[in-house]
């Protein structure tokens, strides 16, 4: 049962353009939502978050949108560059009354390529 | 600016062979966690830890322990290696549970 899911495996997009990643889940207890970017041969560096309380948060070039009665979130990234080619994974936590201790359900990524 | 430092960064064992994969962090953190990521799969979660002496595990903790005798340091240990553990494994810590800063990984085939 993958309670976050990103459907779309890759995403190519021209240098300049919005790259839009998006990401569905399945459990309305998630509280917190993260997005991750993985270079290869690196681990995932954490790029923004939003919380379920909130519809938008953004920081830059990197927007998040939370669409909670849908179960969906959506990063965008405006104007994509080639430096943002890379695997993003969104990932949620669930909210435990203070017990989650921060443990992140992922989902299985989205390679993104920005052509120049 | 070292982070969290992750070791071996490859390694191939055979089938039954034992080994501990080593993670320390040097950012204080209480919090630290180990993941693995299977081909076109997420992270999934193994084991945890919110501080020294405390660990629980995770979504898939089979085939493996840990333990955490200190805050910089938790080891994953696999007993009896299998094939199905061929994976990229990741150690992560944070303070207050997230964001959490991620170590490079150790790539293990298991022959």
């Amino acid at each position: 049962d993958q309670q976050v899911k990103q459907n779309s495996p890759s995403l190519s997009v021209q240098e300049g353009r919005i790259s839009i990643l998006n990401c569905d889940y399945t459990n309305s207890m998630f509280d917190y939502f993260l997005w991750y970017k993985k270079y290869p041969a690196e681990g995932p560096t954490f790029l923004i978050s939003i919380s379920s309380i909130k519809d938008k948060n953004e920081d830059g070039r990197f927007t998040v949108f939370l669409n909670k009665s849908a179960k969906h979130l959506s990063l965008h990234i405006v104007p994509s560059q080639p430096g943002d080619s890379a695997v993003y994974f969104c990932a949620a936590r669930l909210d435990a009354g203070g017990t989650s201790y921060g443990k992140l359900t992922f989902g299985q990524g989205t390679i993104l390529t920005v052509h120049p | 600016n070292a982070g969290v430092t992750q070791t071996p960064k490859f390694r191939i064992l055979k089938i039954g062979q034992s080994m501990t994969l080593q993670c320390t962090q040097d950012m204080n953190h209480n919090y630290m966690y180990w993941y693995r990521q299977d081909p076109g799969m997420g992270l999934k979660l193994i084991y945890y830890s919110v501080g020294a002496g405390i660990t629980d595990k995770g979504e898939v903790p089979n085939g493996y322990n840990v333990s955490r005798s200190t805050t910089e340091d938790f080891p994953l240990r696999l007993e009896l290696a299998a094939p199905s553990q061929t994976s990229v494994y990741f150690c992560a810590s944070s303070s207050v549970g997230w964001p959490q800063h991620f170590g490079d990984g150790t790539r293990l085939s298991i022959l």
